[in-house]
């Protein structure tokens, strides 16, 4: 059974920083592609970061790129999102999810709460 | 960045109607690359169709996808008490985006 476990969420100050991990169990992690969603209070979803199982190449939306890093450890089955320069509107619960690359995302972890507010 | 709007914002149907819903791209979107998500109050979305048409794994037939270009389609025919959700589309392409989605009331 697929199992994607965020941690790290929790409260920061505008222009903190917070990283993210996901612990992904069930599937051979390296073989998938992986994102991460957010969903703030209410809203619709938003994607906002990718990277591939192979090459690692990276992806970001707009509103992300330049403050946000995308990795992963293969060795611990384990994906991260470093957020830097936080702002009142990164206010979410960001998913973890998995997929194959240019593939629909076939599953999803429970999420983590990031608040961002002084 | 492809753009995705969704309407109508809210649907209100009686069980046994049928639903649906429109997805419009600012782009031409590969029809390869257009997905339907289902997302009940406090839970994870659930994806429904892949590939503009085709079914995910368990979806019941009563959802149907279609479409092509920038205007994509989910049908729900006979609406159950169930399908009472907020639906998303989504181009899943190297840059993907969501719709802003449609919320699904069953009266």
């Amino acid at each position: 059974e697929v199992q994607l476990l965020e941690s790290g969420g929790g409260l920061v100050q505008p222009g903190g920083s917070l990283r993210l991990s996901c612990a992904a169990s069930g599937f051979t992690f390296s073989n998938y592609a992986m994102s991460w969603v957010r969903q703030a209070p209410g809203k619709g979803l938003e994607w906002v970061s990718a990277i591939s199982g192979s090459d690692g190449g990276t992806y970001y939306a707009d509103s992300v790129k330049g403050r946000f890093t995308i990795s992963r450890d293969n060795s611990k089955s384990t994906l991260y999102l470093q957020m830097n320069s936080l702002r009142a509107e990164d206010t979410a619960v960001y998913y973890c999810a998995k997929q194959r690359w240019l593939q629909p995302i076939d599953s999803w972890g429970q999420g983590t709460l990031v608040t961002v507010s002084a | 960045e492809i753009v995705l709007t969704q309407s109508p914002g809210t649907l209100s149907l009686s069980p046994g109607e049928r639903a649906t819903l429109s997805c419009r791209s600012s782009q031409s979107t590969s029809s390869s690359f257009l997905a339907w998500y289902q997302q009940k109050p406090g839970q994870t979305p659930r994806l429904l169709i892949y590939g503009s048409s085709s079914r995910a794994t368990g979806i019941p037939d009563r959802f149907s996808g279609s479409g092509s270009g920038t205007d994509f389609t989910l049908s729900i025919s006979r609406l159950e008490p169930e399908d009472s959700a907020v639906y998303y589309c989504q181009q899943y392409g190297s840059s993907p985006t969501f719709g802003g989605g449609t919320k699904v009331e069953i009266k």
